[in-house]
This record gives structure tokens, sequence and C-alpha cells, in this order.
């Protein structure tokens, strides 16, 4: 069975330093991968996906993700925080078909001056 | 504007009473979903349609129900049975098989 793990509730950073949130998932099939950003009392907005092309995607905000077979990770990135990053980040694995995604617990990030 | 309206944002339910959740989208997408969310618990799939006139169960079905009668509706409904309807609930939309739209969400709370 598809799932996905979060490592980290809680991401704390500092303005300007690297961002990495981790994810790993497990799928007995090629899986189709997602990163959400979710701001407080809103809905979730797509950051990436991954569906079998490149294994470095780029996203929107300049976050970007690298797909690991041998490692079943897709880890999430951003090379300098900003304030404005701070959000809940969710990674999800596509069951495929029909966008039946399982998502993780989700991270929190916090960016502080 | 294109996108998914979830209405009311906030709900509050009394003590075996049944809500609706209204979703409508005018993006003309065939598939629509409703997750639940809690706090650290990321976020469940109760209902997903793929067309009109048909639904399917998701992970924790029990005490909702859903119909869709039209492409651009999939209104939701906690019943009296679901006992920890305290959640806020998000519901989306696709067009194919590569990503979710996301609604606003809908804040259900017990009086």
């Amino acid at each position: 069975a598809q799932s996905v793990t979060q490592l980290g509730s809680h991401v704390s950073v500092s303005e300007g330093a690297l961002v990495l949130l981790r994810c790993n998932y497990s799928s007995s099939v090629p899986p189709y991968l997602f990163w959400y950003v979710q701001y407080p009392n809103q809905g979730l907005q797509l950051l990436l996906k991954y569906t079998s092309a490149a294994t470095l995607v780029k996203g929107i905000n300049g976050f970007e993700a690298e797909f690991k077979k041998s490692e079943t990770s897709f880890h999430l990135t951003k090379p300098s925080a900003h304030m404005s990053d701070a959000a809940e980040y969710f990674c999800a694995v596509s069951l495929g078909g029909y966008n039946k995604l399982i998502f993780g617990a989700g991270t929190r990030l916090a960016v502080h001056p | 504007d294109g996108g998914i309206t979830q209405s009311p944002k906030y709900l509050f339910r009394k003590e075996g009473q049944n809500v609706t959740l209204s979703c409508e989208q005018n993006l003309n997408h065939d598939a629509m979903y409703w997750y639940r969310q809690d706090p650290g618990q990321g976020l469940r799939l109760i209902y997903y349609s793929q067309i009109v006139n048909d639904f399917q169960k998701g992970d924790i079905a029990e005490g909702y129900s859903v119909s869709r009668e039209k492409k651009e509706s999939f209104p939701l409904t906690v019943t009296s049975a679901q006992k920890n309807p305290t959640a806020f609930y998000l519901c989306a939309s696709s067009p194919d098989t590569f990503g979710l739209f996301f609604g606003s969400g809908t804040q259900l709370s017990v009086l």
C-alpha cells in the first residue's frame, strides 16, 4: 500500500537560509508525487509535481524537489528562505488514475529574521 | 475567475443535526473530491467522484454522504452518525491525473 512520511512536523529556519523539507514514500508502482503548501485557514496550493519525467522538478516560488528512487525520497528544497514561505507543507503520493492522493501529516515551516 | 468555491467558511453543528457543505467549481473538471483535515494528521479522503451521477467512498466515508447531480457541484453532508465532525473540510477538483485544485475550505465545529 502507498504511504507518505514527512520527517519533522516543525522546521524552523532563518531568513536567507536553506529550506529542506523531507518526504519519503512507499509505493508498489511508479509513483506520482506532489508538494502542496497551505497558508492559515486556506486551501492547498500545488507547488510542484513529479510524473516520471525529469527527476529534478522545479516549482513555484523558487522551490524544487528531487525524486530519488533508490532512497524512495522526494525532498523539497529552496536555496534561500523568505518570510513569506512560512506555511504548512504537504507531500502526497498518487495511487494513479484519478488523483486518489495520499497525504503526509505535514511540516510546518517557520522562518525567523 | 475560474476556481473552486466552498461555503460557508465556518459552520456549526448541533447534536443530532445533519449539515451540508457546498462545493462549486467552474473549471469544467470531471473529477471532484472531499478531504477532511485534522491537526497533525494531514488530509484524509472522504468521497470522490469521477463523473456526474457516480461517486466512490474514500478512506473515511462513514457518517458522510455526497451527491453529484451536476458537473459543477459536489455537496457533502455530515450526518448525525459522524460522532467527531469537528475538522477543516477541503473540496478539490482535477482535470486529469496530475494534480488537484483545492477550495479554501470550511471549518466545521460542534456546538
